[in-house]
């Protein structure tokens, strides 16, 4: 199993500010993704990110908005940029241990309020 | 593009019942199906993984079936207890990188 930690658990921001949020993964894991769940909504992908290359953005999300970094196999950032109230949500990662086939572990979340 | 749909939105049951909770989705070309339990503000639990060979997989009172063919996942839940009580979520892999979720099963038990 992984176990995943996110920082911070919750923010309350003002308008057009950024928060960048950070994942830590207690083992090496290739793929880490970031998902947005928003008030009583499912959980949407919005980027894959590994380690070494260009993180891969879901239709509808970008590299402005939304810019990730991936520095090592333990690891991962992601930035709200330019907040509006729209992306108050919550924010996850998560990861699968091993693979595509393997289990796929999340973060405790990251809420975000925007005023 | 792959949905994926549960249903009920919402149950209520008296604690001790036997339960079912549903999941569909459109494309049968999937990875594997996995559900999730979620608990109010907090991040997702793991319950139980299907990979696309299996049928059914079990953990405790928990049993999750999968019919890929028809496009159907059930969640079976044994006696159950106010502690279950959460929104149960199931995400089924395709191609790529992506799980595609549904909106959830909201879980009351009562005592």
């Amino acid at each position: 199993s992984a176990v995943i930690s996110q920082k911070p658990s919750r923010d309350i921001c003002q308008r057009g500010t950024s928060l960048t949020i950070q994942c830590q993964v207690d083992s090496q894991v290739t793929m880490m993704f970031w998902y947005r769940q928003q008030p009583g909504q499912s959980l949407t992908l919005i980027a894959t990110a590994n380690q070494g290359s260009e993180a891969t953005y879901e239709s509808g999300f970008v590299i402005d908005k939304f810019p990730i970094s991936r520095p090592n196999l333990t690891f991962s950032t992601l930035t709200v940029s330019n907040m509006s109230p729209e992306d108050s949500s919550i924010y996850l990662c998560s990861a699968p241990t091993s693979g595509l086939t393997d289990t796929q572990y999340f973060g405790p979340g990251t809420r975000l309020t925007v005023l | 593009k792959q949905e994926v749909t549960q249903i009920p939105a919402a149950l209520s049951v008296p604690e001790g019942e036997n339960l079912v909770l549903n999941c569909s989705f459109t494309d049968s070309a999937i990875y594997n199906l996995q559900w999730f339990r979620q608990d109010p503000g907090k991040g997702l639990t793991s319950l139980l993984l299907i990979q696309s060979s299996q049928r059914e997989q079990t953990s405790g009172r928990l049993n999750a079936s999968l019919d890929k063919s028809s496009g159907r996942s059930t969640l079976y839940i044994a006696a159950s207890q106010p502690g279950d009580s959460a929104t149960y979520l199931c995400a089924v892999r395709g191609g790529a990188n992506n799980l595609f979720f549904g909106t959830g099963t909201r879980l009351t038990v009562i005592p």
